[in-house]
């Protein structure tokens, strides 16, 4: 079984439209993340959610809006999609918050906005 | 959040032992060093982490420096499979950040 997965992989679409990604984990972890990996293959994270809260918010875009319905999903709704958008988009999970907690990521899901 | 600095590429003959510098000179008495690697696009793969100690696991070695401003990871046996960008990641104590930064890209030669 695949330990945190994402849906799509990959997602092709054109500005303006609004989409949505989901992601998965099956670990019982507490605490669940999107990050961003741009073109220039820096990853930066967005969002933290730990037990369905909002922790951490990047200075993303309104447009971005991460939902938690429980503590197995975090899935990421984008309004109004721009160019700048596209880029791979990574799930990722850890059991909480401590420093000693390592991250699990998902696979990837690879936007392109034409 | 301490930065880290890394070397951008570095070359390592199949077979031969892979030592990847990191610079945190900047870091905190609790704050964690963690190791990652990404092979092409997918996603970033655990390898090994510490906070004072040396740490070995199946994958690799990591030695921190005593004043624990550096630190080297050890693949004692470089394969192919093994090409990859790692990441040096310097964990917080607060504020739940996993900052990634450049990343040094390793390519393992035959």
């Amino acid at each position: 079984d695949t330990a945190v997965s994402q849906t799509p992989k990959y997602l092709v679409t054109q500005m303006g439209n609004d989409k949505s990604i989901k992601c998965e984990q099956n670990l019982g972890h507490d605490t669940m993340y999107w990050y961003k990996q741009d073109s220039k293959k820096f990853l930066k994270i967005m969002f933290s959610y730990n037990n369905k809260e909002l922790i951490i918010n990047e200075t993303v875009p309104n447009r971005f809006s991460p939902k938690s319905p429980d503590k197995a999903h975090l899935n990421l709704h984008i309004n109004s999609l721009e160019l700048g958008d596209s880029a791979v988009y990574f799930c990722a999970s850890s059991q909480g918050v401590l420093p000693s907690e390592k991250l699990f990521f998902g696979s990837g899901t690879q936007l392109s906005v034409l | 959040d301490a930065k880290t600095t890394q070397p951008p590429s570095m070359d390592c003959a199949e077979g031969r032992a892979a030592n990847l510098p990191c610079n945190h000179s900047t870091i905190s008495g609790n704050e964690y060093v963690y190791w990652y690697r990404q092979i092409h696009s997918q996603g970033p793969q655990y390898i090994i982490h510490g906070l004072k100690n040396n740490e070995t696991n199946e994958m690799a070695s990591l030695i921190i420096t005593e004043d624990r401003k550096s630190s080297t990871l050890i693949l004692p046996h470089a394969t192919l499979r093994d090409t990859a960008v790692y990441y040096c990641i310097v964990r917080a104590m607060t504020g739940n950040q996993f900052y990634f930064g450049t990343g040094t890209s390793l390519t393992v030669i035959p």
